[in-house]
């Protein structure tokens, strides 16, 4: 049991390049988030999952995409890279429905936008 | 919207010793959820304690305890007979119940255990 995998640990991308930042779970959880974490800050909600097929927007979704389209897998794409989107990037799952209940973090991204 | 406040960046204790951070929140919710997360150097966020708003017995975790009072809109947590291998970032957290996707963290607190 893996729990959360989140690849690659790092990675550094030029301006305007695109990439996909992978984040899976083996726990059958419905519920399924990306989050961005800044110096001087707590996480952030990019985008969640309450499903196959279902996805909605968080507090900061400019800039990423996301989709579902099995239980397990929860990609985050940046379609064109922004320095501003420096940032070490998190995936998280959890049981039920909602997030009142304990979240299961995979181990971060960190990115680096030149 | 809801908004979390750590005051404390940094603080640090002797192991062995007991050490209280702080947070307070702010909504006009009446139902909702707190938590504090742990996250050691290694990145990793570790759910450490949580707490229901509709309860008014603190949570207790071994060693982590609460001391939460809504009133007043705090959710603070101490930590008892602190060890080394708490040294990590405290995040404290808030989901009101009626958007329990709308999770908000604070900026957290870089705790330091000295030996």
């Amino acid at each position: 049991n893996a729990g959360v995998t989140q690849t690659p640990k790092f990675q550094v991308l030029k301006t305007g390049q695109s990439m996909t930042l992978q984040c899976a779970q083996d726990m059958n959880h419905e519920y399924m988030s990306w989050y961005r974490q800044d110096p001087g800050m707590g996480l952030r909600l990019i985008h969640y999952s309450v499903g196959a097929g279902i996805t909605d927007q968080g507090e900061v979704p400019n800039g990423y995409n996301v989709s579902r389209s099995t239980t397990e897998d929860f990609p985050l794409r940046l379609l064109s890279a922004a320095p501003s989107q420096t940032s070490v990037y998190f995936c998280a799952s959890s049981s039920l429905i909602g997030a009142a209940n304990e979240q299961f973090f995979g181990p971060g991204t960190r990115l680096t936008v030149l | 919207a809801q908004t979390v406040t750590q005051s404390q960046p940094e603080m640090s204790v002797q192991e062995a010793e007991t050490v209280t951070l702080s947070c307070t929140y702010d909504t006009s919710e009446n139902n909702y959820y707190l938590f504090w997360y742990k996250q050691p150097p290694s990145r990793q966020m570790i759910l450490v304690i949580r707490q229901e708003a509709y309860k008014q017995q603190n949570a207790t975790e071994n060693r982590f305890s609460v001391n939460f009072q809504k009133a007043a809109k705090s959710f603070s947590l101490k930590i008892s007979d602190s060890q080394l291998g708490d040294t990590a970032m405290y995040f404290c957290a808030f989901i009101p119940e009626y958007n329990n996707n709308d999770m908000r963290f604070g900026a957290g607190t870089r705790l330091t255990v000295k030996p």
